[in-house]
């Protein structure tokens, strides 16, 4: 099956700067990459997901990059702001409509 | 977006009882929902796929006869956590995917068995 893992497991920025979350899968035939974002007892908020024939996608402050040969993607959050402190998950799957495999999260801090 | 509601948002049990938690889909209609469940400070684990009108299929490792799963309309899946232990406890969530394009989450059930 798909194993997604995820690095750093913390980070910690000062606002303002820029942090990457990093991921990798196992599984080739994965296509769709949500990145979630959950807050301690909520649901996961999707923040941007990439599928395999994209190599990259930004919204706003937030971007994310596919390497589908080495099997690895990352997500860009610039000018952080402490809002943005959360976890992230990373996740795989064949598909959307498919289960979701997550990476293990980062717990991001972003400190004034 | 879609709207996937889950019942109840917190619930205490005693150990050995049963514990039902609800599944919505309130404004689509869902073949196909996941539960999964996630321990503090950790990951989603994906637990089983539930299709109506069908039996779940399980993850492996996860006991279908302790986690009972019923989706019997399009709009309403239920997991059943049955003779419950402390090692239960956790944050259950479903999810469904309206259009094969995003999945949208419930509010999750946080269970505590004590």
């Amino acid at each position: 099956g798909e194993n997604v893992e995820q690095h750093p497991s913390t980070l910690s920025v000062q606002e303002g700067d820029s942090a990457v979350i990093k991921c990798t899968y196992s599984d080739s035939a994965s296509n769709y990459f949500p990145w979630y974002k959950q807050e301690l007892g909520k649901r996961p908020q999707l923040i941007i997901d990439i599928r395999s024939n994209v190599g990259e996608k930004k919204d706003q402050r937030i971007a994310v990059t596919l390497n589908k040969t080495a099997k690895h993607f990352s997500l860009h959050i610039t000018e952080t702001q402490p809002e943005d402190s959360a976890v992230y998950f990373c996740a795989a799957s064949e598909n959307s409509g498919y289960a979701l495999n997550f990476g293990k999260g980062t717990s991001l801090l972003v400190t004034p | 977006g879609a709207v996937v509601s889950q019942h109840p948002s917190w619930v205490i049990c005693k150990s050995g009882t049963s514990v039902k938690i609800e599944c919505r889909s309130l404004d689509f209609q869902a073949t196909t929902m996941f539960w999964y469940r996630q321990f503090p400070k950790q990951s989603l684990m994906l637990m089983a796929t539930s299709n109506e009108g069908s039996k779940a299929t399980y993850e492996q490792g996860v006991e279908k006869d302790k986690f009972l799963i019923n989706h019997a309309s399009l709009t309403l899946s239920t997991l059943t956590v049955t003779s419950a232990h402390p090692e239960d406890s956790s944050f259950y969530i479903c999810s469904a995917d309206p259009e094969n394009t995003e999945a949208f989450f419930g509010q999750g059930t946080r269970l505590t068995v004590v």
